[in-house]
């Protein structure tokens, strides 16, 4: 089966700076790559995803790469703000059955320091 | 439009008891996903249903099952609870394919 790495497992960052997550992931067939963010007591929530026909994609302040090669995929969020503490998971899914089946990292706990 | 809902947000269980969770979604969206979220494990995928049949299945064993009924609203049940069964148990909506899912606030389970 799929297995995802995630790291760095915590990273911390002074507001302003730039954050990078790195995913490496191991099945071939994935092809559908989310990033959520969860803040503390609360649900994930989708921030950006990428699909495997596409090499990078941007969203303001986030964007995420994709290198379907050496199947790694990184987040980086730029010019971060204290609300951008959280915790970060991403995923590598596998279309089945007319839906994906996801497999998540094991997160990475953002902190950036006012 | 209302977001995903989960009840009940907590439940206390003991062992060998057996627990049924629910799970609204946005209006509209037909595919529901269930996951279980550990410290140990992270997130895993429990199981996703599409027009009330099971798409897909994670690793799970026959103890977690789950339906879907006609109006989108999902149901999943834990038969014979242990402690490691113990978890946030989130489900996420989405339109149709799984992609861009919205997840709901969680169950959390504790098992006694």
């Amino acid at each position: 089966g799929e297995n995802v790495e995630q790291h760095p497992s915590t990273l911390s960052v002074q507001e302003g700076d730039s954050a990078v997550i790195k995913c490496t992931y191991s099945d071939s067939a994935s092809n559908y790559f989310p990033w959520y963010k969860q803040e503390l007591g609360k649900r994930p929530q989708l921030i950006i995803d990428i699909r495997s026909n596409v090499g990078e994609k941007k969203d303001q302040r986030i964007a995420v790469t994709l290198n379907k090669t050496a199947k790694h995929f990184s987040l980086h969020i730029t010019e971060t703000q204290p609300e951008d503490s959280a915790v970060y998971f991403c995923a590598a899914s596998r279309a089945s059955g007319g839906s994906y089946i996801p497999t998540f990292g094991r997160g990475t706990s953002l902190i950036v320091h006012p | 439009k209302a977001g995903v809902t989960q009840t009940p947000r907590y439940l206390i269980k003991t062992r060998g008891q057996q627990v049924t969770l629910s799970c609204s979604p946005i209006s509209g969206h037909r595919s529901v996903s269930w996951y279980q979220q550990t410290p140990g494990q992270g997130l895993q995928f429990l199981f996703e249903y599409f027009s009330e049949t099971q798409r897909n299945k994670g690793n799970f064993p026959g103890r977690f099952s789950g339906r879907q009924f006609s109006n989108s609203r999902s149901e999943m049940n834990v038969s014979t609870l242990e402690l490691g069964d113990s978890a946030l148990y989130l489900c996420a909506s989405s339109l149709t394919s799984g992609e861009t899912q919205y997840f709901g606030p969680g169950t959390r389970l504790l098992v006694l």
